[in-house]
């Protein structure tokens, strides 16, 4: 079965460059999560869409945007990397809203050096 | 927000015993709850969900349960195997479909 696609996997950077990762819902899933995953911690909610609007938005840093396209894959964009924001970055997707299980993509490891 | 709080960071159980793992909530608001397990450098993985208006909740060798009264919810694995180490996470929802995850328990089999 297809599952949330997340890519890249790995990337580094550099303090103060950008990146940007991608996330590709499962088929006919029209909402997408992004968690933020630090070492040793729990995962993070900061921001949702559901059909291409944004639903809901959690700690998500304002130097942080993302947003999800007519296909419904989504992008978190990151500007002004800082050290703090080496984490694992999940994406993770659902049938609508208030359905129950979120399906997990298998995360983006970013690194800030 | 959602305060999410396990009882244990970790537990080491022999294989073949049975597990519980503990979570208390805050917002008695919240409806509907599920159980992920996160092994290492993966993503969260569905184990059992639950919603409000039931108190327990079967699947393959899981067991949740769930007492609204002291907001608790307990996870039971039994015959643990060595392929349940992981991190285990409670996520309740209240409201929209945003999961917030608690500090998780790591959960080691000993063989």
């Amino acid at each position: 079965a297809a599952g949330v696609i997340q890519s890249p996997r790995h990337l580094i950077k550099e303090k103060r460059e950008t990146a940007t990762l991608k996330c590709y819902p499962i088929p006919r899933h029209d909402t997408v999560y992004w968690y933020q995953q630090g070492p040793g911690q729990d995962p993070q909610f900061l921001i949702s869409f559901y059909e291409k609007m944004q639903s809901d938005k959690g700690s998500i840093p304002d130097r942080f945007s993302a947003q999800q396209f007519s296909d419904y894959h989504s992008e978190l964009n990151m500007s002004s990397l800082e050290l703090g924001d080496s984490a694992l970055y999940f994406c993770a997707s659902s049938a609508g809203q208030n359905t129950g299980e979120l399906f997990f993509g298998e995360g983006s490891r970013l690194t800030v050096l | 927000g959602e305060s999410v709080g396990l009882h244990l960071p970790t537990l080491s159980v022999q294989e073949g015993d049975n597990s519980i793992i503990n979570c208390a909530y805050s917002n008695s608001a919240s409806d509907y709850f599920i159980w992920y397990k996160q092994e290492s450098g993966k993503g969260p993985q569905f184990i059992i969900d639950i919603r409000s208006n039931m108190d327990k909740r079967q699947g393959q060798r899981v067991t949740v349960l769930l007492n609204k009264t002291v907001k608790h919810l307990s996870l039971q694995i039994a015959a643990t195997q060595p392929g349940d180490s992981a991190v285990y996470f409670c996520a309740p929802r209240t409201g929209a479909n945003n999961l917030f995850f608690g500090t998780g328990t790591r959960l080691t089999v000993i063989p």
